[in-house]
């Protein structure tokens, strides 16, 4: 029953630094998505997918880049690292992009940039 | 525009009181889907309901029960009977057919404490 797994579960990064979160779900899901959240904020969509080859921006894509290469993986990517990318990062799937299907999410991926 | 507010930050309760969980939102969609899910201290994000537009007879799961109100555009949740394993940062959402890419709004969360 591994869902959407994420990796790694906590990471400290240097302003400037790259970095890639790793997202993987086994449900065989069409649609995958990046949010992030922050205190008093909620969760906030940053990239999505709905299909292999075909990604788009959500609310905050500013310093992410995604791609999706296979059903099963949409890895995140942070170009430069900035104090303000200190967040939890989420990644989630659902069975199609059709609005109103139910998203699930991985365990989430903690990120602090110093 | 599509928005959710819970106006409750934080709540504590004692333990076995009931307590009601408060969600509003805004849509210009006439179709659009509302959900629940619930974060425990271990931070991971658990789907809890899901709710279309159409269908405003409330739920009740166990002691969890929901109340839709178009009239109000509410979506409040109640627990009942409350317990300190329902301590636990609950987010409204909402999702409608304008968005693109199934795209989930979200409240800002109510922080629930249940006191032993």
């Amino acid at each position: 029953n591994a869902g959407v797994t994420q990796t790694p579960k906590f990471q400290v990064l240097k302003t400037g630094q790259s970095m890639t979160l790793q997202c993987a779900q086994d449900m065989n899901h069409e649609y995958m998505s990046w949010y992030r959240q922050d205190p008093g904020m909620g969760l906030r969509l940053i990239h999505y997918s709905v299909g292999a080859g075909i990604t788009d921006q959500g609310e905050v894509p500013n310093g992410y880049n995604v791609s999706r290469s296979t059903t099963e993986d949409f890895p995140l990517r942070l170009l430069s690292a900035a104090p303000s990318q200190t967040s939890v990062y989420f990644c989630a799937s659902s069975y199609s992009g059709s609005p109103g299907n139910t998203i699930y999410f991985g365990e989430g991926s903690w990120l602090t940039v110093v | 525009a599509q928005k959710v507010t819970q106006a409750q930050t934080e709540i504590s309760v004692v333990e076995k009181e009931d307590v009601t969980l408060d969600c509003v939102y805004e849509t210009r969609d006439t179709t659009y889907y509302l959900f629940w899910y619930k974060q425990p201290p271990s931070g991971e994000l658990v789907f809890l309901i899901r709710r279309n537009s159409f269908d405003e007879q409330n739920e009740i799961s166990g002691r969890y029960s929901w109340n839709f109100q178009k009239s109000t555009s509410s979506f409040n949740f109640t627990i009942t009977a409350s317990q300190v394993v329902d301590s636990a940062v609950y987010f409204c959402a909402l999702s409608g057919l304008m968005n693109t890419g199934n795209q989930f709004y979200f409240g800002t969360g109510t922080s629930l404490t249940v006191i032993p």
